[in-house]
This record gives structure tokens, sequence and C-alpha cells, in this order.
């Protein structure tokens, strides 16, 4: 069965410390691996795709990295704004564009 | 251009109830996927819709159905409602299913 594991379950950092949060999985035939960012009782929000192993993405302080078992996502120099829950998610060829989540990491940044 | 809206916010219903919720995807995306969100379980895959045609379906009863209409909004529909069934409802849609944009989400509570 397909799994997704994300760690640490929560971090706290200070403004300008920055961190990786960890995606591992196991999926048969990786179709897509994905990275969203949730605020409190808002839908998560698109962060970015990657599809094969040494992929990687950048979006402002963020930059998601792929490999064969699991995914990171950098976070440099955060600010207290990019405090959310990061969610990551897989896609397998064999469920099509099921979404399979892993629980979440919740990220708090003081200033 | 618009995001994907979800109807309604907000839903307080009793045990037994039915309840229909209502997602209008990004205009011109034909794939609709639901899901429910749970502390306890997370975000977990209710079904996708392509074409008014259900394409999968994940492990709920058969108490959880949906449809979608020729102008890609969708429904689903709970019935006999159970305390459990307190969660998030989340729509999402996309081009052809890869990215997937979420809604805001339909808050359900069960009285």
């Amino acid at each position: 069965e397909d799994q997704v594991t994300q760690s640490p379950e929560a971090l706290r950092l200070q403004e300008g410390e920055s961190s990786s949060l960890n995606c591992s999985y196991t999926v048969s035939g990786l179709r897509g691996l994905f990275w969203y960012r949730q605020d409190p009782g808002k839908g998560p929000e698109f962060l970015f795709t990657l599809y094969s192993a040494g992929e990687e993405k950048e979006k402002e302080r963020l930059k998601a990295t792929l490999t064969k078992k699991e995914s990171f996502l950098h976070i440099t120099a955060p600010k207290p704004e990019d405090s959310a829950t990061y969610l990551c998610a897989v896609q397998a060829r064999e469920y099509g564009n099921k979404l399979v989540f892993g629980a979440g990491t919740i990220l708090r940044v003081k200033s | 251009k618009a995001g994907v809206t979800q109807t309604p916010r907000y839903l307080i219903k009793t045990r037994g109830q039915q309840v229909t919720l209502s997602c209008s995807p990004i205009s011109g995306h034909r794939s609709v996927s639901w899901y429910q969100q749970t502390p306890g379980q997370g975000l977990q895959f209710l079904f996708e819709y392509f074409s008014e045609t259900q394409r999968n379906k994940g492990n709920f009863p058969g108490r959880f159905s949906g449809r979608q209409f020729s102008n890609s909004r969708s429904e689903m529909n709970v019935s006999t409602l159970e305390l459990g069934d307190s969660a998030l409802y989340l729509c999402a849609s996309s081009l052809g299913g890869m990215e997937q944009f979420f809604g805001p989400g339909t808050r359900l509570t069960v009285l």
C-alpha cells in the first residue's frame, strides 16, 4: 500500500533560521510528488510538483528536491508568514489522479 | 482567474440526516476530486470525476456519493450522517489531474 511519512511532525524556527522538512514515500510507479501549504481553516495551496529523482523546484524561500525514496522541502531564512502546515502527497500510476497525503509538518516561525 | 469555490462554507447537521456539498472548479478544469480532512486521519481521497464520469473512488462507505454536471461543477452527498463524518470536505480541480488546486472547503459538523 502506498505510504507517505512526513517528519518532523512540528518544527519551531527563529526568523532567519533555515531548515528542511522531510517526506519519505513508498509507492509503486511514482507519477508525481506534490508539496502543499495549508493555513488554518483554509484549503491546501499548491506549491510544487516533482516528477523524477534529481529534480529540484524553487519558489521564493522554498526549494523542493526529490530522490527515489524521499523529498525535502528546504526553507531558507524563513519569515513568520511562512508559518503553516506543509503537506506532501504522491500520485501512483496505478491509481490515476488520486493523491495520497502525509500527515503534514506544522511549521512555526517566530520573529 | 477565479479559484475553486465551495458552498456552503459551514454546515451543522444531526445524525441520520443527509447533506449535499457543492464545488465549482476553476474555469476550463474538467477533473474534480473530493477529499475528507480530519485531525485523526488527515486528508483522504473520496472520489474523482472527469467529464461527468467517476474515474476513481477511495475507501469510503456507499453513504458517500458524488456526481459531476456537464459544466464540470460537482456535488457530493453524504446520507445517514454519523458523528464521525464531521470533517473539512475539500474539493480540488485540475486540467488533467496532475496538479490539483483546492477550494477553501466545507466544514461539516454532525451533532
